[in-house]
Formats: structure tokens, sequence, C-alpha cells
């Protein structure tokens, strides 16, 4: 596809539970980048990837956040044990140059 | 401190006219770069326009222009012949070159409503 997908669209699940959301960012974009958007507010880093090189974790708000990318391509974040307070829309990006990112759709999560 | 400010909680512009979205950013790094986005109430994030600290001149993009003053810390983004299709949130946001930080800071943005 033309630009960043994300899937699924909306997740609901119940608390405690564990969640993967999936990003494919657009093709050839070698840096990757997970934010999360709560109601009302700007977003907030999560995570970045760039080639094949350590991933910057410093966003992730706990422990129960992880992500990894297969292949330097596809993105996955899971949410373990997930909280109400995770509850937003998770949004993927992708760049190829420090002057642009272009995002996804999002994943809305709700957590009951 | 924030590093990117926007006080507009909510700004209203009549069709066809000009409307200027504040944005002031707070960074001690001499290389930055600062991007306006739109999210429309479907929730994806559309890129707008770039400026970077070194460009000399404010960038342009059709309708949207950035007001970069540099010594003021500001980058307000002016949308000329507002649209009705221009209803939707504004984020300016800020990368920090020289940091390291790989990701953009947020500003809390702005909801344009455009009036027929």
């Amino acid at each position: 596809g033309a630009g960043v997908s994300q899937s699924p669209s909306n997740k609901v699940t119940e608390k405690g539970k564990d969640v993967e959301l999936r990003c494919d960012p657009i093709s050839g974009h070698t840096a990757l980048y997970w934010y999360r958007q709560s109601l009302g507010q700007g977003l907030e880093f999560l995570i970045y990837f760039q080639g094949n090189s350590a991933p910057d974790k410093s966003g992730l708000p706990s422990d129960r956040f992880s992500a990894e990318r297969t292949g330097g391509s596809v993105s996955t974040l899971t949410i373990q044990r997930t909280q109400q307070e995770d509850s937003a829309v998770y949004l993927c990006a992708s760049s190829l140059a420090r002057n642009s990112q272009f995002f996804g759709p999002g994943t809305r999560l709700t957590v009951l | 401190a924030q590093k990117i400010t926007q006080t507009q909680p909510g700004m209203f512009v009549q069709e066809k006219e000009a409307v200027t979205l504040d944005c002031t950013y707070d960074t001690s790094d001499p290389s930055y770069g600062l991007f306006w986005y739109k999210q429309p109430s479907s929730g994806e994030m559309i890129f707008l326009i770039y400026q970077g600290s070194y460009d000399q001149q404010n960038a342009t993009e059709g309708r949207y222009s950035l007001n970069f003053q540099k010594a003021r810390k500001s980058a307000n983004l002016v949308i000329s012949a507002s649209q009705l299709g221009d209803s939707a949130m504004y984020f300016c946001a800020m990368r920090e070159v020289q940091t390291g930080a790989n990701n953009l800071f947020f500003g809390t943005g702005t909801r344009l409503t455009v009036i027929p």
C-alpha cells in the first residue's frame, strides 16, 4: 500500500488481557515510531526503530509494554496485562528522512 | 517545561478567511525541525509542513505557510483561504537533532472550526 497501515483499527479488551497491535510502514522507510494519544491530548512517544539498530525504548511507560520489528519492516506493539489507563489511540509512523514522519490511521484500544 | 506550547485550545474562522494557529517551542538544541500536522475527526495524522531551524525562508506548502520567528521561538501556522475541510485538530511538533532524541514532541493541539 501507499501509506502506513495499522491493524486492528479498533480493539476492545478486558483488563488483564494481553493485546498486540500491528504496524506496516511505508515500503523502504527505515525508521518506525510508535506513539500513544489519549483522549483530547497530544501524542506521547513510545518507541523508535531505525534499521537494524537497537530500538529507542525511552518512551515506554512500563515494562508491560514491548515492541519488536521483524525484518526491518512490520512492527508489533504488545501490551501485557492491560489496564484501563492503557485505553488510547496507538499511532504508528514511518519515515525515510528527518524532515517528515508519516502516520498510520491508528488503533483505538479500549480496556474495559 | 513543555517543549511545545499551543495556547489556543479552539479557534474559529470564517470560510475563505485566513487564520493563524500559534505555536511556541522550547529547546537548547541549535538544530531542530518544526512540524505541523492536521488531525481530522477520522483520526489520521496528516503531515502539512516542515521548517528546519537553519532554513532562511519561511516554509510554504500550498495554502499553508509557517511564520517562523526564531528569536521568539515561535512557529505559527497560517492557513489562507480557509475551507470547510480545514476543520480539524492541528498539532505543532518539534524534533531536536543534536540531542539525539529520535521522536517528535507534540503540543496539545488547536481545534479549528471553519464557519460557512
